[in-house]
């Protein structure tokens, strides 16, 4: 039983354009979300995070939106650039509690 | 600052044989944590530590065994290699984040395991 999900294995998008990657969760408990990014014989590195007392949480060109109501976030690149295209992390803890992360999406940004 | 440190970076075993995957870190975390990644499945958690002397299993902890005698190294044992554990293996790190669960973890480079 997959607490978060990221349903969309992939994802190809024009350079310039904005990129969007989705995460859905179950876990109701969940109050801290984060985004990693993988690069290819990499290890995955931290992204941006959100607390589940905001709604909206900005870094450069990356945003991410949570909607609690909804058990659904949502990672915006604007604009994407070639250098993003790497696989992309969803991930959730608890109070006191381990990250639970999801399958990833494949991002490409094509020039 | 070398960060997490992983060796070794691949490593071909049989079917029944042990090995240590080692993990250091220089950055005085208190987390550590392996995890494994396979396709379609992201990263799972195998065991995890929050201080020295102190482990506990993860998501998939069959099979591994952990040990935290020191804040640098977490090492992970393979006790009776499996072909179901053919993977990429990866360690991290971290200070206690938000709630004071684990925060933005800083990862290794991995290491890819086959297992004939």
């Amino acid at each position: 039983d997959q607490q978060v999900k990221q349903n969309s294995p992939s994802l190809s998008v024009q350079e310039g354009r904005i990129s969007i990657l989705n995460c859905d969760y179950t876990n109701s408990m969940f109050d801290y979300f984060l985004w990693y990014k993988k690069y290819p014989a990499e290890g995955p590195t931290f992204l941006i995070s959100i607390s589940s007392i905001k709604d909206k949480n900005e870094d450069g060109r990356f945003t991410v939106f949570l909607n609690k109501s909804a058990k659904h976030l949502s990672l915006h690149i604007v604009p994407s650039q070639p250098g993003d295209s790497a696989v992309y992390f969803c991930a959730a803890s608890a109070w006191g509690n381990k990250l639970v992360f999801g399958a990833g999406t494949i991002l490409r940004v094509k020039s | 600052n070398a960060g997490v440190t992983q060796t070794p970076k691949f490593q071909v075993l049989k079917t029944g044989q042990s090995m240590t995957l080692q993990c250091a870190q220089d950055m005085n975390h208190e987390y550590m944590s392996w995890y494994r990644q396979d396709p379609g499945m992201g990263l799972r958690l195998i065991h995890y530590s929050v201080g020295a002397g102190i482990t506990d299993q993860g998501e998939v902890p069959n099979g591994y065994n952990v040990s935290r005698s020191t804040t640098e190294d977490f090492p992970l044992r393979l006790l009776s290699a499996a072909p179901s554990q053919t993977s990429v293996y990866f360690c991290a790190s971290s200070y206690p984040g938000l709630a004071g669960g684990m925060g933005e973890q800083f990862f290794g480079p991995g290491t890819r395991l086959t297992v004939l």
